[in-house]
Order: C-alpha cells, then sequence, then structure tokens
C-alpha cells in the first residue's frame, strides 16, 4: 500500500544553518504531497504542497520539490531560526475517488540560538 | 479567521468512563476527521465523515465511535475508555476529500488513568 518514511529526529541544529529533512513515499497513483509543521501545543498547519512531478512548493522560507523519478519530497531551508523549532510531517494525498491520507511520523526540529 | 476548536486541551479520564470529545469548524467543511497522535507513529485516522449523519472507518476505529448531527460539529466518543487510549487527539476539516489541504484543531490531550 502507500506509504511516507521520513528521516527520524531529532534534527538539532544551531541557528542559521541549512535544513534538509529526507521525506520518500510510495504510491500506486499519482498524489499530491504536503508538508506539515506542527508547533508546540498547536494542532498542524499546512506549510507547503505540490500537486505534480517537477512542481515546487515553498513558503517562509521553506520548499520542498515533487521528484517522482526518486519517490521524494524533501524540506529544505536555507537559514534556519530558532522560531523554526518545530515537528514537521511529510504526508501524501491520492486524488483518486476514495479517500487517502497518509501522514509520515514526524521529524523534530530544534535549532540552538 | 477560520477555525477549527476542540472542546478541551487536556482531559483526565478513569478507566471505564465514557469520554466525548467535540470538534467545531467554521469553515463549511464538508468532510471531517479525527486522528490521534503517538511518538513514533504519526498520525492515525480514527474516523471520518464527509457528510451530516455519514461517517466511514479509518485505520483504527476499534474502541471509538463518532457522530455527525451537524455539518460544523463532529464528535468522537470513546465508549469505556481504556488506559491505551491516553493519546493527543486532533480534530481537521476540509473541502475535498482527497488532494487537498486539511485545517487542523490544537488537539485535546486525553489521560487515562
Amino acid at each position: 500500500g502507500d506509504s511516507v518514511t521520513q528521516m527520524e529526529g531529532p534534527v538539532t541544529l544551531s541557528e542559521e544553518a541549512f535544513l534538509t529533512i529526507n521525506c520518500t513515499y510510495t504510491a500506486t497513483g499519482y498524489p499530491s504531497l504536503f508538508w506539515y509543521v506542527q508547533y508546540p501545543g498547536e494542532g498542524l498547519q499546512l506549510l507547503l504542497k505540490a500537486t505534480k512531478a517537477d512542481d515546487k512548493g515553498s513558503n517562509k522560507g521553506f520548499e520542498a520539490t515533487y521528484r517522482k523519478e526518486t519517490t521524494s519530497f524533501h524540506l529544505e531551508k536555507g537559514s534556519v531560526q530558532v522560531s523554526d523549532s518545530a515537528v514537521y510531517f511529510c504526508a501524501l494525498s491520492d486524488r483518486g475517488g476514495t479517500y487517502k491520507y497518509i501522514f509520515g511520523t514526524g521529524t523534530r526540529l530544534k535549532v540552538l540560538a | 479567521d477560520v477555525k477549527v476548536t476542540q472542546s478541551s486541551r487536556y482531559l483526565v479520564k478513569r478507566t471505564g468512563e465514557k469520554v466525548f470529545l467535540e470538534c467545531v469548524q467554521d469553515m463549511d467543511h464538508e468532510n471531517m476527521f479525527w486522528y490521534r497522535q503517538d511518538p513514533g507513529l504519526g498520525l492515525r485516522l480514527i474516523y471520518f465523515s464527509y457528510d451530516v449523519k455519514m461517517k466511514e472507518k479509518g485505520d483504527i476505529p476499534e474502541g471509538y465511535s463518532v457522530s455527525r448531527e451537524k455539518k460544523e460539529r463532529f464528535s468522537l466518543i470513546l465508549e469505556s475508555a481504556s488506559t491505551n487510549q491516553t493519546s493527543m487527539y486532533l480534530c481537521a476539516g476540509s473541502f475535498s476529500l482527497a488532494g487537498g489541504e486539511q485545517y487542523f484543531g490544537p488537539g485535546t490531550r486525553l489521560t487515562v488513568t
């Protein structure tokens, strides 16, 4: 079945460091791909999304490119801030007729000043 | 500001109690979802609803039921709470069942003693 695998955390970085959080997926169809972020004490919120191959989603300095050939959707940011400390979830959603929304296990990011 | 709200942020119940978790959205979502979030397991879907009075089982429905009598309200019911239902519960809404963004509430942390 479909699945999402993302790197285990926690990831600890110094402020202004480069961030990569890896996400790979398996899917039988052509899913949409998402990154959600969960700040402490809050629910998840959408960070960015991509709906087809080679699309790049971007928001708040974060980027991810839908790579069909490598079945990946890695999250990147050039310079992280302390305020980026959160848990990041990769997810896919099938655009077919039935419901299918699969989340990864989450990667905790801690940014140190 | 659009919102998905949950009735309690923290809840402590005793084993065997009947527990109601309430979720209300003001976004006119057709679809609503209940997840539980556990460390290392990510988000797992309990139930979802695609219309008033309509519901579908998710991946882990055992021990839970749901009710959707009005479009804006989706309730999760633990018929007889057990300690293994101690978890974070997240409600979400969406405009589409597949391929679209989900909007999450802040979560209810339930402890069953």
